[in-house]
């Protein structure tokens, strides 16, 4: 059974530049969370995707943006890139309603 | 503000010397509290939940216990193993806020 499974797993880019992560959720999973672990820090949540629909969002700017596929899958865009969006950006799912979050290994964004 | 505050922020045992680690939070209307194992490169590896005060959950040498106010992982005779980063995290219904961690070091 696989889990949460992630996309690049590190990635370079430079101030201004934009970056599209991907995330497929564990299978019997609906919605998908996402995450900004800067080090030494535990995890910021982003925005969390329901039906398609961002259902839910953090303190994050409008930079930060999300899509939900049909077969649940999800990205996240971040435009304008920032030296301070260097972090691990981690993806979550979960079968909703207060069930666990299941974590991915997260994609190492480096900003230069 | 829903608020998540864990300590210590680092923990160094001996193997087999027990510990608490402690998760204090503020929540209004609290949904869950989750603890999470991260190890150095990886995501967090889902642990425990625990819905209501009194509730207690156990799992080889970690067990979980929840108030009101905060939450304890008991580690019982702990291994080099168990070694990681340990993260609490409360639900409300808006959305999962963690705290910064504890780095739990277990040396032989």
């Amino acid at each position: 059974d696989a889990g949460v499974t992630q996309s690049p797993t590190h990635l370079i880019k430079t101030r201004g530049q934009q970056v599209t992560l991907r995330c497929s959720p564990k299978s019997g999973h609906d919605t998908v969370s996402w995450y900004q672990q800067a080090l030494g820090q535990g995890p910021q949540f982003i925005f969390q995707y329901y039906e398609e629909e961002e259902r839910q969002r953090g303190n994050f700017p409008d930079r930060f943006s999300g899509h939900q596929f049909p077969n649940y899958s999800s990205e996240l865009n971040v435009n304008a890139l920032l030296l301070g969006d260097s972090a691990l950006y981690l993806c979550a799912s979960s079968g909703g309603g207060g069930q666990p979050q299941h974590f991915g290994d997260g994609t190492r964004l480096s900003i230069l | 503000e829903d608020q998540v505050t864990q300590s210590p922020e680092a923990l160094r045992l001996q193997e087999g010397e027990s510990s608490s680690l402690n998760c204090s939070y503020t929540v209004s209307g609290l949904r869950g509290l989750f603890w999470y194992r991260q190890d150095p490169g990886k995501g967090p590896e889902f642990l425990f939940t625990l819905y209501s005060a009194g509730e207690e959950k156990e799992k080889e040498r970690l067990k979980a216990t929840l108030t009101k106010k905060e939450s304890f992982l008991h580690i019982t005779a702990p291994k080099p193993e168990d070694s990681a980063t340990y993260l609490c995290a409360v639900q409300d219904n808006n959305d999962m806020r963690f705290g910064a961690g504890t780095r739990l070091t277990v040396k032989p």
